[in-house]
């Protein structure tokens, strides 16, 4: 069963618009949440990530907020840039020292201008 | 440092092969990772080591499936008799910390068994 979900499995945006993925989880003993961005023929590289103790994580143009009692997180992404086309991938892992994480199933972004 | 490398790029193999493939990750990174992803599927934790020693090892790494770091540098992943069912990405990662923030992955190694 899937401990977290990534339901959209594609989203398109005009450049300079806001991009909104949305993640859910089921196991609430993830402690820690991560995004990281995949382009074609590369490995996914780390984009931002949330503890569990904050409500907000900000880093220029991309934005991770949680929201515990849903068990939901989304990836804003202001603006976007066509060079932000990519698989964004939601992972989870139980706490900052765990070692697997547990990632969703990816949503393509395509940011056309 | 050029980063993960993972060699080969792409193995394409008859079902009951044996295959290996190789990571060599960040020469300073002390962790390293192996990750399997099926098409349309996220990445799927496989085995973990912290220098030499294998400390994690997944449910989905069947006795098929046997991953070694000799002296604490680069990693090998053997697959024994292939199924189709391995066809997969596999994904190597690497970090000197844990929690995911500071894994840098390769490429991948693209196995296709026919």
């Amino acid at each position: 069963d899937q401990q977290v979900k990534q339901n959209s499995p594609s989203l398109s945006v005009q450049e300079g618009r806001i991009s909104i993925l949305n993640c859910d989880y089921t196991n609430s003993m993830f402690d820690y949440f991560l995004w990281y961005k995949k382009y074609p023929a590369e490995g996914p590289t780390f984009l931002i990530s949330i503890s569990s103790i904050k409500d907000k994580n900000e880093d220029g143009r991309f934005t991770v907020f949680l929201n515990k009692s849903a068990k939901h997180l989304s990836l804003h992404i202001v603006p976007s840039q066509p060079g932000d086309s990519a698989v964004y991938f939601c992972a989870a892992i139980p706490n900052q020292a765990g070692t697997a994480l547990i990632f969703g199933k990816g949503t393509t972004l395509s940011v056309s201008s | 440092d050029t980063g993960v490398s993972q060699d080969p790029r792409h193995k394409i193999t008859k079902r009951g092969q044996n295959v290996t493939f190789r990571c060599d990750p960040i020469s300073e990174h002390n962790r390293l990772y192996w990750y399997r992803q099926t098409l349309g599927q996220g990445p799927e934790f496989l085995t973990y080591f912290q220098n030499e020693a294998q400390l994690e090892k997944s449910r989905l790494l069947s006795d098929r499936f046997s991953a070694e770091r000799p002296k604490g540098s680069f990693s090998t992943l053997e697959i024994q008799r292939t199924e189709q069912g391995d066809s997969a990405m596999y994904l190597c990662a690497s970090s000197s910390e844990l929690g995911g923030d500071g894994y840098t992955f390769g490429s991948g190694t693209r196995l296709t068994v026919v």
